[in-house]
């Protein structure tokens, strides 16, 4: 069975750093694409980038290049999502999704989410 | 970076009726489209990509058409857990999500 755990939600203040977890389990981790995706307080769905762990080509949303790192660990079977000095704005649910293997950026199997607050 | 613009933002349909949803993109991304359905505290879950390819395990009730800048999911005949949130997302270049439907119950 195919799954993506993802570490705990996390409260943090603003100008701090944070690194979530993806943790991915039956399947061969370094043979899809891993994607990250940001869901803010009632709002839409919003792609991230995504990296494939088996080189750690990684790709970026302009919107998000510059802001955050995708990083992976296929020793562990693990992706990341990490930020070096976070805002309020970035308070969000974060989910990590697997790549569907005809259309990479797409993703057909999801963690749980990691739910960011960040105050000021 | 392309934009995905989905319509109506809620829509309002009977259970047992046909569910029609559109999302358009600011320039042409061939088949490169996929659908997702979310459920309240749900992460979502893939129902189409490549325009009209149900993934795995999705019911033939949801079907999705359209190339190049028009697409449409349709829901043949409503069931009462299919209210819910739609959004399309276009991966021609990356990805972008469209900004979601919401299809409540009439």
């Amino acid at each position: 069975e195919v799954q993506l755990v993802q570490s705990g939600a996390e409260v943090k203040k603003s100008g701090e750093s944070l690194k979530i977890s993806c943790k991915g389990s039956g399947y061969s981790f370094t043979s899809f694409w891993i994607g990250w995706v940001r869901q803010m307080p009632g709002k839409g769905l919003e792609w991230m980038g995504f990296i494939y762990p088996g080189d750690s080509d990684t790709r970026y949303s302009p919107s998000f290049q510059g802001q955050v790192t995708i990083s992976a660990d296929k020793s562990i079977s693990t992706a990341y999502l990490q930020w070096s000095s976070l805002k309020a704005s970035d308070t969000a649910m974060y989910y990590c999704a697997r790549g569907v293997v005809a259309a990479p950026p797409t993703f057909d199997y999801w963690g749980q989410g990691t739910l960011v607050t960040v105050s000021s | 970076e392309i934009v995905m613009t989905q319509s109506p933002a809620t829509l309002s349909v009977s259970p047992g009726e046909r569910a029609t949803l559109s999302c358009r993109a600011s320039q042409s991304v061939s088949s490169n489209l996929a659908w997702y359905q979310q459920k309240p505290g749900q992460a979502p879950r893939l129902l189409i990509y490549g325009a009209s390819t149900r993934a795995t395990g999705i019911p033939a009730r949801f079907s999705g058409s359209g190339s190049g800048t028009e697409f449409t999911l349709t829901i043949s005949s409503l069931q009462s857990e299919d209210f819910a949130v739609y959004y399309c997302q276009q991966y021609n270049n990356l990805g972008t999500f469209g900004q979601g439907t919401k299809l409540e119950i009439k």
